[in-house]
């Protein structure tokens, strides 16, 4: 079982709508959280970082972390089509050179 | 700013072959990662460097070498390619401390082996 797990989609919503993305995580060393974006055929780039549990939120995007429930989640309000790429979750802590754990990715598409 | 730069972006070997991936950062980071993308799998970590002269096994080490004779290049090598090894491999760097978490990638290199 991978320490990262993420439901690969396709998710496929209208724009304008509520989305919503999560990963569970079991390694319980995990202490810095992050939410990739990776547009076709192009390398992965940061959208979001939280630090242990909370939310946090920049712009229509908000990120929450459950370190109780070993999950954390993605939401993007009012989509655009502009939106529409692979979501990679990813967490990391200090005992191995800070290399990222990703989930699998899920496809995201939002249709004019 | 280049950012990190990835050479060569494509390659077909055939079995037995052997290369070398080249990655270049001019941010002056300390870590530098390589990992390999596969559908329905995600992104896996290779190997890892977290300063120059320095290399550490990450997830799926087995059929690769990695060097880092200098502090902004991160090199890949394949010894003996194998079809399981056609992948895009993408190659990453971040700053240590403060900025955990924030790896800026490459665009990605892709090996297809026949």
């Amino acid at each position: 079982q991978k320490e990262v797990e993420q439901d690969p989609g396709p998710l496929s919503v209208p724009e304008g709508a509520i989305v919503s993305l999560n990963c569970t995580y079991s390694n319980s060393a995990f202490q810095y959280f992050m939410w990739y974006r990776q547009y076709s055929r192009k390398g992965p780039e940061l959208l979001m970082y939280t630090y242990s549990s909370g939310n946090k939120e920049d712009g229509r995007f908000t990120a929450q972390v459950d370190k109780s429930s070993k999950y954390i989640s993605l939401f993007i309000r009012d989509s655009q089509p502009s939106d529409s790429a692979t979501y990679l979750c990813a967490m990391t802590h200090s005992n191995s050179g800070y290399a990222l754990n990703f989930g699998k990715g899920t496809s995201l598409l939002v249709t004019p | 700013n280049a950012g990190v730069t990835q050479t060569p972006k494509f390659r077909v070997l055939k079995t037995g072959q052997s290369m070398t991936l080249l990655c270049a950062q001019d941010m002056n980071h300390e870590y530098m990662y390589w990992y390999r993308q596969d559908p329905g799998m995600g992104l896996r970590l290779i190997h890892y460097s977290v300063g120059e002269g320095t290399t550490a096994k990450g997830e799926v080490p087995d059929g690769y070498n990695v060097s880092r004779l200098k502090k902004q290049n991160f090199l890949l090598g394949l010894e003996s390619a194998a079809p399981s090894q056609t992948s895009v491999y993408f190659c990453a760097s971040t700053l240590a401390g403060g900025s955990v978490g924030e790896l800026f990638f490459g665009e990605g290199s892709r090996l297809t082996v026949l």
